[in-house]
């Protein structure tokens, strides 16, 4: 596809109920980068790919965090047992492998735990 | 570890007027990159300008250019003859060089262009 791709755009989940976050990067790109954005906030780094391998997931706030890229393609970022505080929105980007490249990101997930 | 300022929660400009949004930031990495992304109601970051710490010239495109000051960690956009559409947040980020780092972010400024 043209840009970053993630599904859905929003949702609404009840405490408790796990939910998972699908983010489609840009063709060739081979970083992909997930981050969370709380209401009035910067974005906050959660966890990064190059290709399929997980290189950093310093950022998972809990155990309940999980994300995979199994194919260097397409991500996931699971959330199980969902809680109000991880009501954010999740935002998807991918970049080239160069140090002068921007992220290019998608137009997030908005999750709202109720 | 990276830190990135924002002192302007928010900003309201007139329409062609030329518009500075500040940005301090603090690492002690030699090598660094500094971004520019424009956030609109929509939600998607759309980037606008990157600095290298080593280049010599600030960088510019289009409407955007950034102030660089090395010594000062200071990064401010700078954006010329504004336009209603310029109106979203916009938030400064770093990231460690070389290689693809995470970016770490500022809070971000809200702007609007009033007509």
């Amino acid at each position: 596809g043209a840009g970053v791709s993630q599904s859905p755009r929003y949702k609404v989940a009840k405490r408790g109920q796990d939910v998972a976050l699908r983010c489609d990067p840009i063709s060739g790109h081979v970083s992909l980068f997930w981050y969370q954005q709380a209401l009035g906030q910067g974005p906050e780094f959660l966890t990064y790919f190059q290709n399929e391998a997980q290189l950093d997931k310093s950022g998972l706030p809990s155990d309940r965090f999980f994300a995979e890229r199994p194919e260097g393609s397409v991500s996931t970022l699971k959330i199980q047992r969902t809680q109000q505080e991880d009501s954010a929105v999740y935002l998807c980007a991918s970049s080239l492998e160069t140090s002068r490249s921007e992220a290019f990101f998608g137009q997030g997930t908005r999750l709202t735990v109720v | 570890a990276q830190k990135i300022t924002q002192t302007q929660p928010g900003m309201f400009v007139q329409e062609k007027e030329a518009v500075t949004l500040d940005c301090t930031y603090d690492t002690s990495d030699q090598s660094y990159g500094l971004f520019w992304y424009k956030q609109p109601s929509s939600g998607e970051m759309i980037f606008l300008i990157y600095q290298g710490s080593y280049d010599e010239q600030n960088a510019t495109e289009g409407r955007y250019s950034l102030n660089f000051q090395k010594a000062r960690k200071s990064a401010n956009l700078v954006i010329s003859a504004s336009q209603l559409g310029d109106s979203a947040m916009y938030f400064c980020a770093m990231r460690k060089n070389p290689g693809n780092e995470k970016l770490t972010f500022g809070t971000g400024t809200r702007l609007t262009i009033i007509p």
